[in-house]
């Protein structure tokens, strides 16, 4: 069971806006330590996709977004694209035994 | 540009002991935390632990019992994990952690080993 609780899955029709939530507790996001994002398409290795809760590496496009309130962070993707079909990973910092360094469980974005 | 390259036995007995190796190149490690990640077959990321350009060590506290990374100066470090069973089976990352934030930015391709006699 994984510190960070993310859905298992979810879905969208191209040109749609989805979510992913990323939800913590006191030892981790909601201490404000910051969250992180990545992309792991079929086969290859993750890709970092947001750093520090809102930020993007250079060549990721302005439709991947996040944010962060309380205890939850959510990363959102707009005008979805079929090539945004792969798992998702948040990320954090936690103080208590279970860390420093903690992973959601991932969720697989669908694009019907 | 920075790359990351796993490389070791892809198969180890049960018992015995998970040794890879990762060689970094097009860039520094200098203040970096040189990490291990792994990923059982149809499974989430786990991290395993890293190491810092000085030497210092973070394990997961899940693994810490088996786990030894260490820093070759030349831009090569490794990871040792004993008495593995087949729960040890994955795909193991090496990735570059950046400082006080703790982001993975780059990755290896990723090396799968698999615990089996």
């Amino acid at each position: 069971q994984s510190v960070l609780t993310q859905p298992p899955s979810v879905s969208g029709a191209p040109g749609q806006r989805v979510t992913i939530s990323c939800t913590g507790s006191s030892s981790n996001i909601g201490a404000g330590y910051l969250v992180h994002w990545y992309q792991q398409l079929p086969g290859t290795a993750p890709k970092l996709l947001l750093y520090g809760d809102i930020n993007r590496p250079s060549g990721v496009p302005d439709r991947f977004s996040g944010s962060k309130s309380g205890t939850s962070a959510s990363l959102a993707v707009t005008g979805l694209r079929a090539e945004d079909e792969a798992h998702y990973y948040c990320q954090s910092y936690d103080s208590s035994l279970s860390g420093p360094v903690v992973f959601g469980g991932g969720t697989k974005l669908t694009v019907l | 540009q920075v790359q990351l390259q796993e490389s070791g036995s892809g198969l180890v007995k049960p018992s015995e002991t998970l040794s890879l190796t990762c060689t970094v190149s097009g860039g520094s490690i200098r203040s970096y935390f040189l990490t291990w990640i792994r990923q059982p077959p149809g499974k989430g990321l786990e991290w395993i632990g890293f190491i810092s350009s000085s030497g210092s060590t973070i394990y997961n506290p899940s693994l810490n019992s088996r786990v030894t990374i260490s820093l070759d100066r030349s831009k090569h470090f490794s990871l040792n994990l004993t008495s593995v069973t087949a729960a040890d089976t994955a795909v193991y990352y090496c990735a570059r952690g950046v400082p006080d934030r703790f982001e993975f930015d780059y990755w290896g391709q990723g090396t799968l080993v698999t615990v089996s006699s």
